[in-house]
């Protein structure tokens, strides 16, 4: 049973760049969640995606984006660059839009110059 | 305001001695909580989970933790740590309202494993 993976596993951007970051889920899960943790932070939720539609979202500018397809797999982006972005970003998934465990990924470390 | 706080950002201990990491939270209505834990440049892996029923929580690793509604706490103990415990720990609240969820977390409290 593949567990939550994440790809890139690194990036590196310049400023104003745009990325985009993936995410497929466990197997049986329908609901991703995706959070940014700086150096020496925990992790920050950005928004979550359940039927294809972002349902919950965290304190981030309109800059964070995102997508869920159909089966259940998303796409984080991020335009704009801002050195301030670098970080890793961490995808969860779980079932049935959030109430449930939680699990992550290893997640993307993106780097911006 | 939900929040999570761990008030040790570094602990170390000597191999086979006994750990107890603090968490501490504020939240409204009764919490659901998590503790994680982080390799260097690894995702997180969850460690145990607390939702409702018994208070005392059992996880892997040998893991256990304790949740007391009076301290708002659910701090994380091991009765014998071994080296490959080194790893930052988080804890973390659900916050939850109808069917929608999302984690806060803790700034992490870093284990360090002495020989």
């Amino acid at each position: 049973d593949a567990g939550v993976t994440q790809s890139p596993t690194h990036l590196i951007k310049t400023r104003g760049q745009q990325v985009t970051l993936r995410c497929s889920p466990k197997s049986g899960h329908d609901t991703v969640s995706w959070y940014q943790q700086a150096l020496g932070q925990g992790p920050q939720f950005i928004f979550q995606y359940y039927e294809e539609e972002e349902r919950q979202r965290g304190n981030f500018p309109d800059r964070f984006s995102g997508h869920q397809f159909p089966n259940y797999s998303s796409e984080l982006n991020v335009n704009a660059l801002l050195l301030g972005d670098s970080a890793l970003y961490l995808c969860a998934s779980s079932l049935g839009g959030g109430r449930e465990t939680q699990y992550f990924g290893p997640g993307t470390r993106l780097l911006v110059l | 305001a939900q929040s999570v706080t761990q008030p040790d950002i570094h602990i170390t201990v000597s191999e086979g001695a006994s750990l107890e990491l603090r968490c501490n939270y504020s939240y409204g209505a009764t919490p659901y909580l998590f503790w994680y834990v982080q390799s260097p440049g690894q995702g997180l892996q969850l460690l145990l989970k607390y939702f409702s029923g018994d208070t005392l929580v059992q996880g892997i690793k040998g893991f256990e933790a304790e949740f007391k509604r009076s301290q708002s706490s659910f701090n994380l103990r091991k009765p014998s740590v071994h080296w490959s415990d080194a790893a930052e720990y988080f804890c973390a609240v659900g916050a939850y309202g109808g069917s929608q969820g999302n984690l806060i977390f803790g700034k992490g409290t870093k284990l360090s494993v002495k020989p």
